[in-house]
């Protein structure tokens, strides 16, 4: 049961490359999320899906594109990385709406210098 | 304001005391809260659910205080490997049932 995955697990670019994080689960779950954390923040929602090819907005989405042509992929792409987005990127994802359990990948670890 | 707020801590407890810290939310809809535990920077994880009336999971107590919008985590017996942090977590606002993370209590309990 492999779950929910990510990779690459740590990435170093350096500014203005673009960089894609992927994410795949192995649950046919509906939703898909992406956060990232940073000390002293909580996690921040940067995009979701709530199927294929349905995308949407969240807390902190500048800088970053989407894409769901699968249900069991979600990669989320750095258009052109900036030092301000050197953080931890977790991947989850969710069987339905309300009250359901979110399960997390393991993380990215992103340094841009 | 953040949505969800906590004490960052740490809270230093020794083995075998007890320990809780609690959460509050600004938003008076929402309708899911959560405790999710993080190890050192590794994902989260689903420690219980909170429901109205308060529930136990072993050795963890979750209450919740609608009316005065906070949840609370109790931890009796303290193990060594209970040492994380503990994310408060509560739905937001939209149908979709997203959720918003407290930044987290540290709890680092002592031999």
């Amino acid at each position: 049961d492999a779950g929910i995955t990510q990779s690459p697990r740590y990435k170093i670019t350096e500014t203005g490359r673009q960089v894609t994080l992927m994410c795949h689960q192995t649950w046919s779950h509906s939703y898909m999320f992406w956060y990232r954390q940073d000390l002293g923040h909580g996690l921040r929602l940067i995009y979701y899906s709530a199927a294929a090819d349905i995308t949407d907005k969240g807390e902190v989405p500048d800088g970053y594109v989407v894409s769901r042509s699968k249900t069991e992929n979600f990669p989320l792409t750095l258009e052109s990385a900036t030092r301000s987005q050197t953080s931890v990127y977790f991947c989850a994802s969710r069987v339905g709406g309300l009250g359901q359990t979110q399960y997390f990948g393991p993380g990215t670890r992103l340094l841009v210098l | 304001r953040k949505e969800v707020e906590q004490d960052p801590g740490p809270f230093n407890v020794p083995e075998g005391a007890t320990v809780a810290f609690n959460c509050t939310y600004s938003n008076s809809a929402s309708q899911s809260f959560f405790w999710y535990r993080q190890d050192c920077r590794k994902e989260p994880k689903l420690l219980m659910s909170v429901y109205s009336s308060g529930n136990e999971d072993g050795r963890f107590t979750a209450q919740l205080n609608r009316a005065s919008q906070y949840i609370s985590l109790l931890i009796r017996d303290s193990k060594l490997s209970d040492s994380a942090t503990y994310l408060c977590v509560v739905n937001g606002a939209d149908s979709w049932g997203k959720l918003q993370f407290g930044a987290g209590t540290q709890v680092v309990v002592t031999p």
